[in-house]
């Protein structure tokens, strides 16, 4: 059963960059079924698309984000991750990741989320 | 830029009893493959996004057949038979047709 499991700081400074991995287990990462991506839920808010990834490497960004968003992927490790650069009190969120398959384009399959707080 | 608008913001509903959310886009979700790639999650407190439903009305692997979608174009309506306990959160219609993926606002349902 495919899993995918957030890890990184749940702490950065403001000014910092954020940076974040997912790791899926029971499946592979190197399949051309998949676009793997980063959603975002600030506190008490609503979800935000922040990228996506195909295994290839091409790359998919919110233009909201775009300048500061940078998704990478190893399929040597089978994860991804991403990276936000120059973080304010605005980006503090849980941050998921998620498989979404090519052919329904929903987001079916989500890591459990790690809350990231920006704050000196 | 589109804009996917929910209603209601918030349902209260007796269990046992129907529940309906209306999802709208501001523009066609009609894709030039001729798929509409709308979708809706479920979020239990405390819990990540679990999708419900795909491509306006197909049911995702392991979903009761209580819940239900349809729509076409630019209103979309996911709808529960008989909610129970368990339904307790909140839902969000997604469209992936046009760039960028966009989240709706969210519904909140809770019990009465």
């Amino acid at each position: 059963q495919l899993q995918l499991q957030e890890s990184g700081p749940g702490l950065v400074k403001p000014s910092e960059t954020l940076s974040l991995t997912c790791t899926v287990s029971g499946g592979s990462i190197s399949s051309s079924s998949y676009y793997w991506g980063w959603i975002r839920q600030p506190p008490g808010k609503g979800l935000e698309w922040i990228g996506s990834i195909y295994y290839s490497g091409s790359t998919y960004y919110n233009p909201s984000l775009k300048s500061r968003v940078t998704i990478s992927v190893d399929t040597s490790k089978n994860q991804f991750s991403l990276k936000l650069s120059s973080v304010t009190a605005a980006d503090t969120a849980v941050y998921y990741c998620a498989r979404r398959p090519v052919v329904t384009a929903a987001f079916d399959i989500w890591g459990q989320g790690t809350m990231v707080t920006v704050s000196s | 830029d589109i804009v996917m608008t929910q209603t209601p913001l918030s349902s209260p509903v007796t269990l046992g009893q129907p529940a309906s959310i209306s999802c709208r886009s501001s523009q066609s979700l009609v894709h030039s493959d001729g798929n509409t790639y709308l979708s809706w999650l479920q979020q239990r407190p405390g819990q990540p996004p679990r999708l419900l439903i795909y491509k306006i009305s197909n049911r995702f692997s392991g979903v009761p057949d209580r819940f239900s979608g349809s729509g076409a174009g630019t209103d979309f309506t996911l709808k529960i038979s008989r909610v129970e306990a368990e339904d307790v959160g909140v839902y969000y219609c997604m469209q992936a047709t046009q760039f960028p993926p966009l989240f709706g606002q969210g519904t909140k349902l809770e019990i009465k």
